[in-house]
Parts: C-alpha cells; sequence; structure tokens
C-alpha cells in the first residue's frame, strides 16, 4: 500500500533554516510528483510547492520563492523539502503528499515545525 | 493566489444532507475540473475524499459526491453520519503547476 513516512519533529531558532523529509514506498517514486503542503495551528491548508521527481523539475508558490527549496534524491527514493530564515509564523505542520493527475492523493503524517518567537 | 472560499461551518443532523461550498475564480475552480476535496479529522492527515470535481476514491462510501458550476465547486454529504464530523477543504489547480486550498470548513453533527 502506500505511504510517505517524514522525518520527525523540529524544534528550530529565528533565522534557522529547516529540512524535512519524505519517503514514499507502494509505488515507483520517479512516477509520481510530489507536493509540499503546511498547516499552522488551527489554520487552513497551505500549497508551498512541488517537485517532479523524475526530472527533478520544481515550482514554488510566490509566497515562499527565495526561501523554500525541494529537491530529491532518486537514488534514497526520498524527497525533501528546505525553508529557510524561519520565524515564528513558519510554526506548522508540513506535509508531503503525492501527485496524482491534477491533484493529490495520498499523505504523509506530517512533520511539526516550531519556531519559538 | 488567494484561498479559495469556503464557510467557516455547516451542520447537520444525523441523516440529513449538507452541502459545503467552494468558490474562486476562472482561474482556479472555474478554470479547470481539477478540483479535490479532504476530509481531516483532528491531529490526522488530511484524507482525499473527492478529486476531479465529482469522482470519487475506491473506499470512499457513496454518500459523499461532488460538483461544480462556474468558479464555485461543491461537496454534498447525505445521510449524515456521527463520523463524518470533521473539517473539510477543496483544492483546485491554478495554472502553472500552482494549486490553491479552500479557508477549511468545520462540518458539526448536531
Amino acid at each position: 500500500q502506500v505511504q510517505l513516512v517524514q522525518s520527525g519533529a523540529e524544534v528550530k531558532k529565528p533565522g534557522d533554516s529547516v529540512k524535512v523529509s519524505c519517503k514514499p514506498s507502494g509505488y515507483t517514486f520517479s512516477y509520481y510528483a510530489i507536493h509540499w503542503v503546511r498547516q499552522a495551528p488551527g489554520q487552513s491548508l497551505e500549497w508551498m510547492g512541488w517537485i517532479n521527481t523524475g526530472n527533478g523539475n520544481t515550482k514554488y508558490s510566490q509566497k515562499f520563492q527565495g526561501r523554500l527549496t525541494i529537491t530529491r534524491d532518486t537514488s534514497a527514493s526520498t524527497a525533501y523539502m528546505d525553508l529557510s530564515s524561519l520565524r515564528s509564523e513558519d510554526t506548522a505542520v508540513y506535509y508531503c503528499a503525492r501527485n496524482a493527475n491534477w491533484g493529490i492523493d495520498y499523505w504523509g503524517q506530517g512533520t511539526l515545525v516550531t519556531v519559538p518567537s | 493566489q488567494s484561498a479559495l472560499t469556503q464557510p467557516r461551518s455547516v451542520s447537520g443532523s444525523p441523516g440529513q444532507s449538507v452541502t459545503i461550498s467552494c468558490t474562486g475564480t476562472s482561474s482556479d475552480v472555474g478554470g479547470y475540473n481539477y478540483v479535490s476535496w479532504f476530509q481531516q479529522h483532528p491531529g490526522k492527515a488530511p484524507k482525499l475524499m473527492i478529486y476531479d470535481v465529482t469522482k470519487r476514491p475506491s473506499g470512499v462510501p457513496d454518500r459523499f459526491s461532488g460538483s461544480k458550476s462556474g468558479n464555485t465547486a461543491s461537496l454534498t454529504i447525505s445521510g449524515l453520519q456521527a463520523e463524518d464530523e470533521a473539517d473539510y477543504y477543496c483544492c483546485s489547480y491554478a495554472g502553472s503547476y500552482t494549486w490553491v486550498f479552500g479557508g477549511g470548513t468545520k462540518l458539526t453533527v448536531l
């Protein structure tokens, strides 16, 4: 069955960077793109960006341009989300999710990133 | 890109039907038949309930249905059950390989 397993919770200082990993299983990694979506406490879901795991092409939400880098390691079948210049407003649960056609189907379990103010 | 507009909350009694709307623009909801709906219980990851406006993944009860008219998509849940109480989010493809979510709707089963 399809599963996406993410790395564990992180606590960072303002100005730091955080890198979250996402390792899918149950399908061929390079056949499906990966999205990154975040959810601040009590807030809605927010699309951040995605990566074509086959060729490495990426697209980011304008909100995160310059701070967000999404990469993948095909040998490890793992995708990564790197967010820099962290501030307290970046405290959120970060999800990776599998792309299916023009939407999202399966989600990771989420990774809590806390940036105390 | 602005978030899609959803009602903050809806409610219904067991057995009733409720409809949740999701309003966007001609650049997202109105421009593509790529609207999805997700159910999220507290502390859990979202779960896909509807994709491509009207399609149901296997395992999702047929009590859940989707539709679209112009720039507004809708999720209808018929025969409400206690376990349907959750937050619901719409999501639309917005062109140029970008996506946008709705603000979320809290469904309360009375």
